[in-house]
C-alpha cells in the first residue's frame, strides 16, 4: 500500500541553524511528492512538489529532491528563522487514484532566537 | 481569490450527537475533499467528490459518516452517532480537477478545518 514516514518531533533548533527533516515513503508506480506546512493558527499550506525522480521542489529558501532509488523526499533549509516554526508534513499523491494526498504524522519544528 | 471556507470553526458534542460541517471550496474548483486530522497525525481523506459525484469514499466510516455536494459546489459533512473517537479537526480542501482527468500535481487548498470535540 501507500505510505509515508516522516521523522518524529519536536525538532528544536537554533536561528540560522542548518535544517533536515527526514521523509520516506512506499508507493505502487510513481507518485507525486509534496511538502505542507501548518503554522500557528494556520491552514496547511503547500511549501513544494516534485512530480519525478530527481526533480527537486524549493521555495522560501527550503528544498527537497525526490529521490527514487532510496524512496526519500527529506525537506531541507541552509539557515532557519524563527518564523519557520510550524508543524511540517511530507505528503504523496498515488499515481492515477484521483489526486488524494496520503500524508506523515507531521514533525513540529520549533525554532529559538 | 478568496479560499477554502469551513464552519463552524468549533464544536464540541456529547457521544450519541449528530453534528454537520460546511465547506465552500474556492470559486470553480472542481474537486473537492474531506480529511479528518486526529491530533499528532497527518490528515487523512475521508471523501473526495468531483463536481457532486463521489469519486472514492472507501475510508469513510459509512455506518455514521455521510457527506453530499449538492449543485458540485459547497459540501457538508455529517456525523451520525459521533462517538468519542470523532474527536479530530475536520479539513477540506479543493483543486482545480478540470473535467476529463485529475493531476497528482494539482496544488490541494486547505480550509482553516472544524475542531470537533466529542464529550
Amino acid at each position: 500500500g501507500n505510505s509515508v514516514t516522516q521523522m518524529e518531533g519536536p525538532v528544536t533548533l537554533s536561528e540560522e541553524a542548518f535544517l533536515t527533516i527526514n521523509c520516506t515513503y512506499t508507493a505502487t508506480g510513481y507518485p507525486s511528492l509534496f511538502w505542507y506546512v501548518q503554522y500557528p493558527g494556520e491552514g496547511l499550506q503547500l511549501l513544494l512538489k516534485a512530480t519525478k525522480a530527481d526533480d527537486k521542489g524549493s521555495n522560501k529558501g527550503f528544498e527537497a529532491t525526490y529521490r527514487k532509488e532510496t524512496t526519500s523526499f527529506h525537506l531541507e533549509k541552509g539557515s532557519v528563522q524563527v518564523s519557520d516554526s510550524a508543524v511540517y508534513f511530507c505528503a504523496l499523491s498515488p499515481y492515477n487514484q484521483g489526486g488524494k494526498l496520503i500524508f506523515g504524522q507531521g514533525t513540529e519544528l520549533s525554532v529559538k532566537p | 481569490e478568496a479560499g477554502v471556507a469551513q464552519s463552524p470553526r468549533y464544536k464540541i458534542i456529547e457521544k450519541r450527537q449528530s453534528v454537520a460541517f460546511w465547506c465552500n471550496p474556492i470559486s470553480g474548483h472542481a474537486t473537492l475533499y474531506w480529511y479528518q486530522q486526529i491530533l499528532g497525525q497527518g490528515p487523512k481523506l475521508l471523501i473526495q467528490f468531483q463536481n457532486n459525484g463521489v469519486v472514492d469514499d472507501s475510508q469513510l466510516p459509512k455506518d455514521r459518516f455521510s457527506a453530499e455536494r449538492l449543485k458540485g459546489v459547497d459540501s457538508t459533512l455529517k456525523i451520525q452517532p459521533a462517538k468519542l473517537e470523532d474527536s479530530a479537526v475536520y479539513l477540506c480542501a479543493s483543486t482545480e480537477g478540470l473535467a476529463g482527468g485529475f493531476s497528482p500535481t494539482d496544488t490541494q487548498y486547505f480550509g482553516p478545518g472544524t475542531r470537533l470535540t466529542v464529550l
